[in-house]
């Protein structure tokens, strides 16, 4: 199906440590996966994602890395402050349709519940 | 660039009165999606269009819930009659071709 499964729930970690979150699939042809941040009250927006032609993206203190033979992709953030506290959401999509006008639906995970204490 | 805007960002109903939300999209982009936020259910999307057009409404609730794109600068998304359950926040996002989904910042929905 089109199920997302995110884990885990809640992650709870130190100023300066390092946070992962995964996100498992199981619809083969998932070639985009965003990732998304909500603080308490806000809009989701993307922080960074990345499309089945690359294994791992970097953007300074965020990294995603893409495993299509195992249907799974992760969220990295290193050096973690207590800013990074928020509500992350792992995503999926793929082409509309063959000619791809647009990426289309997005199935969202759960989200992470992510707390950085100082 | 104003973002995508949604009005209104609050609204207070009773049940069985009629809901419409509005979204205007990001000047440009051609593809507009609807959301429902809950704590229970997560993020879901209702319905997406492309170029004004309707391609997937599975997510859709029942027939209380309608969608329109009458232009591609403005889309709504009714509840006819709301029921205390279709409490959420509503999300509208819009993106262009192939590209990011933006989020505008919602409209909390309650339903007594």
């Amino acid at each position: 199906g089109e199920n997302v499964e995110q884990h885990p729930s809640t992650l709870s970690v130190q100023e300066g440590d390092s946070a992962v979150i995964k996100c498992t699939y199981s619809d083969s042809a998932s070639n985009y996966f965003p990732w998304y941040k909500q603080e308490l009250g806000k809009r989701p927006q993307l922080i960074i994602d990345i499309r089945s032609n690359v294994g791992e993206k970097k953007d300074q203190r965020i990294a995603v890395t893409l495993n299509k033979t195992a249907k799974h992709f992760s969220l990295h953030i290193t050096e973690t402050q207590p800013e990074d506290s928020a509500v992350y959401f792992c995503a999926r999509g793929r082409k509309a349709n063959a000619g791809g006008t647009s990426y289309g639906k997005l199935t969202f995970g759960q989200g992470t519940i992510l707390t950085v204490h100082p | 660039d104003a973002g995508v805007i949604q009005s209104p960002r609050h609204e207070v109903t009773e049940m069985g009165q009629e809901v419409t939300l509005r979204c205007k999209p990001i000047s440009g982009h051609n593809s507009l999606f609807w959301y429902r936020q809950t704590m229970m259910r997560g993020l879901e999307l209702l319905i997406y269009f492309n170029n004004n057009v309707p391609i997937d409404d599975s997510g859709m609730p029942e027939d209380r819930f309608s969608a329109k794109m009458p232009n591609a600068s403005f889309s709504t998304l009714k509840i006819q009659p709301s029921e205390p359950r279709d409490s959420a926040v509503y999300f509208c996002a819009s993106s262009v071709l192939e590209g990011t989904q933006y989020f505008g910042p919602g409209t909390r929905l309650l339903v007594l």
